[in-house]
């Protein structure tokens, strides 16, 4: 069971570049989230789905598109490159959320894409 | 104000210590407080979670919440070096929305 599983590990970009970042889950998770991490600024949510289809940003979106066409992948687009977004970026995914079903059920998190733009 | 705040550390103890890591928050309607540990190079897994106040117990650790302070800990018994880690608080409302607020982490380094 691989879990949730991010590539690339590491990229470095110009300004200006366009990339995309994979996230892909074998859990068959409803919520999948995208954050990224600053040192000292913990991490910041960027977009999430709460199902194929469905999409919403999150505190931080401008930058970033997503897309949500099947349960298991969550990509995340960088359109123009911009060395603000240098920062470690994370995927996790949750099986479900609701008023009374909270407890058991954590957010599984990949181990990262870590990304420079020069 | 943040509205998680967190002592980035590092701290350093020796083995076997008792470790004590703490949160304070500014929002009154937070319900649920996890605990993530975070190797490095590595994405948070969860620790620990709770409901509303009180202690909860797991093996070495134990996550307590005080809402009337707004104040969470997590404590680590005997502490290993296995236990080198970033460790962060997390928190979210009771329903509706899908925002959890994570503290910034705290670096914690268990010596031999």
């Amino acid at each position: 069971n691989a879990g949730v599983t991010q590539t690339p590990k590491f990229r470095i970009l110009k300004i200006g570049q366009s990339m995309t970042l994979q996230c892909t889950q074998d859990m068959n998770h409803n919520y999948m989230y995208w954050y990224r991490q600053d040192p000292g600024m913990g991490l910041k949510l960027i977009y999430y789905s709460v199902g194929a289809g469905i999409t919403d940003k999150g505190e931080v979106p401008n930058g970033y598109n997503v897309s949500r066409s099947t349960t298991e992948d969550f990509p995340l687009r960088l359109e123009l490159a911009a060395p603000s977004q240098t920062s470690v970026y994370f995927c996790a995914s949750e099986l479900s959320r609701g008023p009374t079903t909270y407890s058991n059920q954590p957010q599984h998190f990949g181990d990262g894409t870590r990304l420079s733009i020069l | 104000q943040k509205e998680v705040e967190q002592d980035p550390g590092p701290l350093s103890v020796p083995e076997g210590a008792i470790v004590s890591l703490n949160c304070t928050y500014s929002n009154s309607a937070f319900q649920y407080f996890m605990w993530y540990r975070q190797y490095s190079r590595k994405g948070p897994e969860l620790l620990m979670y709770t409901y509303s106040s009180g202690n909860k117990e797991d093996g070495r650790f134990t996550a307590q919440v005080d809402k009337s302070s707004k104040y969470i800990s997590l404590f680590i018994r005997d502490s290993q070096p296995s236990d080198s880690a970033t460790y962060l608080c997390a928190m979210s409302f009771n329903t509706g929305g899908f925002k959890t607020i994570f503290g910034a982490g705290t670096r914690l380094f268990v010596k031999a």
